[in-house]
C-alpha cells in the first residue's frame, strides 16, 4: 500500500531564511514523488518531481527536494524564503504498478514573515 | 507543457438545482479523467476516476447518482452536481492523464451552495 505523510500542517519562517518541509511516503513499489503548491483559492502548480533519475531535484523558484530510500522521505527545501511563497504545499506519492494511483499528503501551509 | 482547464472557475447555484463542471484536455487526449474534491484547509480527495467511453469508478463514499461524472471524449469531461445542497460547496479539480505516466491538473472550480 502506498501512503504520504506531511510531518507539520503549517511551517513558519521569516522571509530570508531557509524552508524546509517535511514528506516521508511508504510505498510497495518503486515510486513517483512530486511536490506541489497551491496559492489560495488556485489549482495545484507543479514544483518537481522525483521518477528513479537523480536523487536531488531540482525545481521552480528555487526549490529542491532529496529522496532518500533508506529514510523514505522526500523533504522540498528552499535556501531563502520570500513572501511569495506563502501557500499550501503538496507532496505526492504516485505509482502505476499495480494500478495508476496518486496519493496526496494532508498538505503543510507555509507562512513567511516579512 | 500539457493543459487542463476548467470551466467555469467559479459559481454559485441555489440548493436543489444541478450544476455541470467542464473539464477539458486541451493539447493532448486524455485516456483516463479524475475529479478531485477539496474542502477549506485540507488535502484533496480523489471522487472518482473515468476513462474515455467508459463509467466512472467512484471512490468509497461518494455518490454515484449525486455526482455524474460523462467522459465522452478524449479531451472532455464533465461533473454534474444534482440537486445541490450547501454541504456541496466546495473547490473541484479535475486531472488528466495521456497515456505517458504524466497526470495533468485543472485550476480548479470553486463551487457555492446557496
Amino acid at each position: 500500500a502506498q501512503s504520504v505523510t506531511q510531518l507539520d500542517s503549517h511551517v513558519s519562517v521569516s522571509e530570508g531564511t531557509p524552508v524546509l518541509l517535511r514528506c516521508n511516503y511508504s510505498s510497495s513499489y518503486s515510486p513517483s514523488l512530486f511536490w506541489y503548491v497551491q496559492h489560495p483559492n488556485k489549482g495545484l502548480q507543479l514544483l518537481l518531481k522525483y521518477t528513479s533519475a537523480a536523487t536531488l531535484v531540482k525545481g521552480i523558484n528555487g526549490f529542491e527536494a532529496e529522496f532518500k530510500k533508506s529514510e523514505t522521505s522526500f523533504h522540498l527545501t528552499k535556501p531563502s524564503a520570500h513572501m511569495s511563497d506563502a501557500a499550501e504545499y503538496f507532496c505526492v506519492v504516485r505509482t502505476n504498478t499495480g494500478g495508476f494511483k496518486t496519493i496526496f499528503g494532508a498538505g503543510t501551509r507555509l507562512f513567511v514573515k516579512a | 507543457g500539457a493543459v487542463v482547464s476548467q470551466h467555469p472557475s467559479w459559481v454559485i447555484c441555489k440548493s436543489g438545482t444541478s450544476v455541470k463542471i467542464e473539464c477539458r484536455s486541451l493539447d493532448f487526449q486524455a485516456t483516463t479523467m479524475f475529479w478531485y474534491r477539496q474542502f477549506p484547509k485540507q488535502s484533496l480527495m480523489l471522487m472518482a476516476t473515468s476513462n474515455e467511453g467508459s463509467k466512472a469508478t467512484y471512490e468509497q463514499g461518494v455518490e454515484k447518482d449525486k455526482f455524474l461524472i460523462n467522459h465522452a471524449s478524449l479531451t472532455l469531461s464533465t461533473l454534474t452536481v444534482t440537486s445541490a445542497h450547501p454541504e456541496d460547496s466546495s473547490f473541484y479539480i479535475c486531472s488528466a492523464r495521456a497515456d505517458s505516466y504524466e497526470q495533468y491538473f485543472g485550476p480548479g472550480t470553486r463551487l457555492t451552495v446557496t
